[in-house]
């Protein structure tokens, strides 16, 4: 099926260690997303991408990098996890530009999400 | 900038009741407006969108959120709460800069009891 596919869904690290989050979309869409989900705080965007070989920050970018190598693939890297990383990470996408898309209509795909517990 | 505020974190509502969840908005202009829910460890589900068409917009599993320009709202209501709604509620706007990223409300968690 279509869809977003985060990879892994749970995981435990121990401080310092490092790890990559892997978004993958098959619907071509050219902006991919990496939210983090706390209690009480919603969803906030750690970095963007839109298009392949882009890169931007988001709203809580620190501890974190991300690279979008391939359009359908954006990696979310820990370079060194910290108990304060403990968060669920939301993958999304959007809009797969081209003629007969409007992007102001056009809708997000979320991913089921990756469970990330530092200790 | 733009931004949303889910005004209770928190409503308790009892089965076959009225379900209203509030949510302001701020936005410089005509804003694109979603309601995401979450249901326990789950991902999020679309449950509806505004997005300049009609101001009243139905959803799924009968929710339905007004948009009140003059007020800088989106509520969102049901008119009969089921169990099954018991879930987290987010609010959220589209941003209008080149990101057109999500912004999120800090969500309303609602719970129905029997």
């Amino acid at each position: 099926n279509a869809g977003v596919t985060q990879t892994p869904k749970f995981r435990v690290l121990k401080t310092g260690q490092s790890m990559t989050l892997l978004c993958a979309q098959d619907m071509n869409h050219e902006y991919m997303y990496w939210y983090r989900q706390d209690p009480g705080m919603g969803l906030r965007l750690i970095h963007y991408s839109v298009g392949e070989g882009t890169t931007a920050k988001g709203e809580v970018p620190d501890g974190y990098n991300v690279s979008r190598l391939k359009k359908q693939n954006f990696l979310l890297g820990l370079e060194s996890a910290a108990p304060s990383q403990t968060s669920v990470y939301f993958c999304a996408s959007s809009y797969p530009g081209g003629s007969g898309h409007s992007l102001l209509n056009y809708g997000y795909t979320f991913g089921s999400g990756t469970r990330l517990t530092v200790v | 900038a733009q931004s949303v505020t889910q005004l209770d974190s928190h409503v308790s509502v009892s089965e076959g009741t009225p379900v209203l969840l509030r949510c302001n908005y701020s936005s410089s202009y005509s804003p694109s407006l979603f309601w995401y829910v979450q249901h326990p460890n789950k991902g999020l589900q679309l449950l509806l969108k505004y997005t300049s068409a009609a101001t009243l917009v139905k959803g799924i599993n009968g929710f339905e959120a007004e948009f009140k320009k003059s007020e800088t709202s989106f509520h969102l209501t049901k008119p009969s709460a089921h169990m099954s709604d018991a879930a987290e509620y987010f609010c959220v706007v589209r941003s209008m800069d080149s990101s057109y990223k999500l912004i999120f409300g800090s969500g309303t968690r609602l719970l129905v009891r029997p």
